[in-house]
């Protein structure tokens, strides 16, 4: 059974930084893409960022490459995302996922972000 | 960036009938080198984290029941629930993953007339 477990979000300041993690099991992780996914209060949902199985390909949405970066740790089954210079449009749940290149079948219950001063 | 638009935004059907969600994509979603549509559809519950119910525009994972079917090609597609019952009531995205950034459409939200 595939189990994904975010963690790592809470209240931070404009421009601070935070270091969401996501711990996975019941798959092979090291064989899987991964996917962070964003819903704003109460709006849709925004897909963030994905990275290849082996790291080599990692990809942004436009509004915070230079700002996020994701990673892996494969002997861990870990997936990471550091974000730096948030900023309050920042705010809302993460949610990791699954694939990458493709849908992503399976979800994390997500973790609260909240940007404010 | 693929612009994907939801229509209607919001829908009220009555239990037992039939919910037809439209998404229409900026771009083709066809790989020539597949002939596939790289098409999601995700459901979404109060509280709860998407689902997916749908991938390459037609596919339903295991599991989802057979009255959610999903169709078209190209830019134009649709989810369509039969028979439906009252734990369907959710907000539905679709999404394209043709190519990043792998954007999703506004959300429809479904709910009991």
């Amino acid at each position: 059974q595939v189990q994904l477990a975010e963690s790592g979000g809470g209240l931070v300041k404009p421009g601070g930084s935070l270091r969401l993690a996501c711990a996975a099991s019941g798959f092979s992780f090291r064989d899987s893409f991964m996917t962070w996914v964003r819903q704003a209060p109460g709006k849709g949902l925004q897909w963030v960022s994905y990275i290849s199985d082996t790291s080599v390909y990692t990809h942004y949405a436009p509004s915070v490459k230079g700002r996020f970066t994701i990673s892996r740790d494969n002997a861990r089954s870990s997936l990471y995302l550091l974000m730096n210079n948030l900023r309050v449009e920042d705010t809302g749940v993460y949610y990791c996922a699954k694939g990458g290149r493709s849908a992503s079948d399976s979800w994390g219950q997500g973790t609260l972000v909240i940007v404010s001063s | 960036d693929i612009v994907m638009t939801q229509f209607p935004d919001s829908l009220a059907v009555s239990l037992g009938e039939r919910a037809t969600i439209n998404c229409k994509s900026s771009q083709n979603l066809v790989y020539i080198s597949n002939n596939k549509n790289y098409l999601a559809w995700y459901q979404q519950k109060p509280g709860q984290p998407p689902k997916l119910l749908i991938q390459w525009a037609s596919a339903r994972e295991v599991g989802v029941p057979d009255r959610f079917s999903g169709s078209g090609s190209g830019t134009d597609f649709t989810l369509t629930i039969t028979n439906l019952q009252a734990e369907d009531v959710a907000v539905y995205y679709c999404q394209q993953y043709y190519t990043t950034p792998c954007t999703f459409g506004q959300g429809t939200k479904l709910e009991i007339k």
